[in-house]
């Protein structure tokens, strides 16, 4: 089956803690994406990747961070600088640049205890 | 600057009827793509339909087609025959050639369908 995953479901946030959201493909897509949602709201984009070993910031970038060392893998740290950091977070790819579809996992919703 | 605008928080359809979903969008890019995606209460961003600023034809898939009027740019989303399944939020995004693949996204519309 190919497809996105994202884990956990559901996490928790200590205060002045990082914690790392996981995002697998195996769609041999080229390009990740990562979105953050709030509640009744649209998706803004925090980071993305269009090849391994290089990405951009997107929209609201601080307090997170992101690595692509493989093509299949775009974690997403959420650090302590994230003042904010509620929220669903939905990972994304698509076929590489152009007009292609971006295609979604699951979402893991992040909470701050 | 891009912007896409759903001015509908909320809709109403009885089963089996048509609804359309209104979504307007602002670009200064020349070539750019509007899709449409369906949010259920499980949170999974699900692709329905997809529009190329040069198609002549409105997309069409199923029982979703996209209304898409260049000159007033919009691009309405109209759902045939509804179904119980259909509740859901919907959100229309638009990406432009010049943006790095981002999705912009409109704040959504809650559809409802009524038995």
């Amino acid at each position: 089956d190919g497809g996105i995953t994202q884990s956990p479901k559901y996490l928790f946030r200590k205060e002045g803690q990082n914690v790392t959201l996981s995002c697998e493909q195996n769609l041999n897509h080229d390009a990740m994406y990562w979105y953050r949602q709030d509640p009744g709201q649209g998706l803004r984009l925090i980071y993305y990747s269009q090849i391994v070993n290089d990405f951009q910031k997107g929209d609201i970038a601080e307090g997170y961070s992101v690595s692509r060392e493989k093509k299949e893998s775009f974690p997403l740290t959420v650090t302590s600088a994230q003042k904010n950091p509620t929220a669903f977070y939905l990972c994304a790819s698509s076929i590489g640049r152009g007009q292609e579809t971006q295609y979604f996992g699951p979402g893991t919703r992040l909470l701050v205890l | 600057a891009q912007k896409i605008t759903q001015t509908q928080p909320g809709m109403f359809v009885q089963e089996k009827e048509a609804v359309t979903l209104d979504c307007t969008y602002d670009t200064s890019d020349q070539s750019y793509g509007l899709f449409w995606y369906k949010q259920p209460s499980s949170g999974e961003m699900i692709f329905l339909i997809y529009q190329g600023s040069y198609d002549e034809q409105n997309a069409t898939e199923g029982r979703y087609s996209l209304n898409f009027q260049k000159a007033r740019k919009s691009a309405n989303l109209v759902i045939s025959a509804s179904q119980l399944g259909d509740s859901a939020m919907y959100f229309c995004a638009m990406r432009g050639d010049n943006q790095g693949g981002k999705l912009i996204f409109g704040q959504g519309t809650e559809l409802s369908v009524k038995p």
